[in-house]
């Protein structure tokens, strides 16, 4: 149970471009979501905490504007990278909890490159 | 100071050695303790799961928490060569903002063959 589906796996686009990442919780309802970014060899840095129909929490630092994040139902989160340059290619995670004290499950990741 | 602290190693056993992941924390709020495994280029694998001070197994898992001391550790019986990855504590308070966690820097692990 508890299985995250993360959509791309790798992503390869010219910079400028806008690249969609999807997030789906396959086997329960997930109240919250959130979305990492990882560097090699460094832990999960949280950009933005998602709950279903309200607007995203982003961390300090993190550009609103350049990741929208849409939770649109219990089980899907989307996390667009607008106008993306070679400085946002990176690996990028979601992950989704249920309700109360249920733990974060994480989706595979996507590898995303902007050339 | 960090909220929570790992050694990034890297540490590197021979199969079936036993394995002993640590992290200290400071924040006496946390309540719930977590073990991840993160396989290069895959998103981390939830391995135990903890509430409050104690142990807990899960068939070759051990995680114990010492509240008091303000420690968890992840033990690892008869280490297999799959084992090898990164391994992350997490942890969080019981009524921070939406169960957001707070990461150890991960520690890697290698089993040899």
């Amino acid at each position: 149970g508890a299985v995250v589906s993360q959509h791309p796996s790798w992503v390869i686009c010219k910079s400028g471009t806008s690249v969609k990442i999807e997030c789906r919780s396959l086997d329960f309802q997930a109240t919250t979501m959130f979305w990492y970014r990882q560097f090699p060899k460094q832990s999960l840095m949280l950009m933005a905490t998602s709950n279903e129909g309200s607007k995203a929490t982003y961390e300090q630092g993190v550009e609103k504007d350049k990741f929208l994040i849409n939770h649109a139902s219990l089980t899907l989160s989307t996390l667009t990278v607008t106008s993306a340059h070679p400085e946002d290619s990176s690996f990028y995670i979601c992950s989704a909890k249920g309700q109360l004290n249920q733990p974060q499950h994480f989706g595979d990741g996507t590898r995303l490159s902007i050339l | 100071q960090k909220e929570v602290e790992q050694d990034p190693g890297p540490l590197s056993v021979p199969e079936g050695a036993i394995v002993s992941l640590n992290c200290t924390y400071s924040n006496s709020a946390f309540q719930y303790f977590m073990w991840y495994r993160q396989y290069s280029r895959k998103g981390p694998e939830l391995l135990m799961y903890t509430y409050s001070s104690g142990n807990k197994e899960d068939g070759r898992f051990t995680a114990q928490v010492d509240k008091s001391s303000k420690y968890i550790s992840l033990f690892i019986r008869d280490s297999q060569p799959s084992d090898s990855a990164t391994y992350l504590c997490a942890m969080r308070g019981v009524y921070n903002q939406g169960g957001k966690l707070i990461f150890g820097q991960g520690t890697e692990l290698s089993v040899k063959p």
